[in-house]
């Protein structure tokens, strides 16, 4: 039971650059999502999805898209990587009614 | 979600019980008072939630004032194992499945041998 799995580790990109990363799970949650955190910072939500087939924003979306590709998996996806965007990523997953989160993590992301 | 206050930082001994407040003061009566910690290169780590009777766990207590306008996470006996950021959240159950976690920037605790 691995729980949830980030990849990858660590990645540079070059700005204007795209990635993908990927976040699975192995808990049969309904709900994931896409925070990210800046240094020093709490963590800000990028978007979530609460099943299979629905995505929604959460307070940071811009510049960000996302795959709830089926139950297990959800990427995200940077289009044209900016520096701003030099963050760790964490991804979670939780069963629905407002219960636990459970994190990976995460990615660590520069953009140069 | 309604806005929590916790203190940047504080410091405790190996081996002794730690108490971390945290204030809600508009908390509403929907609102569940989740825990959570980040240890260093980690990512966040759920503790403990209640909503209005105190709660115990294998890694904590959380002591819910009356009024439900601030809250206490207990870890009863530090290790330096305990040292992270700790994070007081509010998460609002009245629509199932679309609650989310609004972190805050959290009470950083040290640990001392």
């Amino acid at each position: 039971n691995a729980g949830v799995t980030q990849t990858p580790k660590f990645q540079v990109l070059k700005t204007g650059q795209s990635m993908t990363l990927q976040c699975a799970q192995d808990m049969n949650h309904n709900s994931m999502y896409w925070y990210r955190q800046d240094p020093g910072m709490g963590l800000r939500l990028i978007y979530y999805s609460a099943s299979e087939g629905t995505t929604d924003k959460g307070e940071v979306p811009n510049g960000y898209n996302v795959s709830r590709l089926n139950k297990r998996e959800f990427s995200l996806r940077l289009e044209s990587a900016a520096p701003s965007q030099t963050s760790v990523y964490f991804c979670a997953s939780g069963r629905d009614r407002g219960r636990e989160q459970y994190f990976g993590p995460g990615t660590r992301l520069t953009v140069t | 979600d309604a806005k929590t206050t916790q203190p940047n930082s504080m410091e405790s001994n190996e081996e002794e019980p730690v108490h971390l407040p945290c204030n809600h003061s508009t908390i509403s009566g929907t609102d569940y008072i989740h825990w959570y910690r980040q240890l260093p290169s980690q990512g966040p780590e759920y503790v403990i939630h209640g909503l209005t009777s105190n709660v115990n766990n294998r890694m904590a207590s959380l002591a819910i004032a009356e009024d439900r306008k601030s809250s206490t996470l207990i870890l009863h006996r530090a290790t330096l194992r305990d040292a992270a950021v700790y994070y007081c959240i509010l998460r609002d159950v009245k629509y199932p499945g679309y609650s989310t976690l609004t972190f805050g920037k959290g009470t950083m605790l040290l640990v001392s041998p």
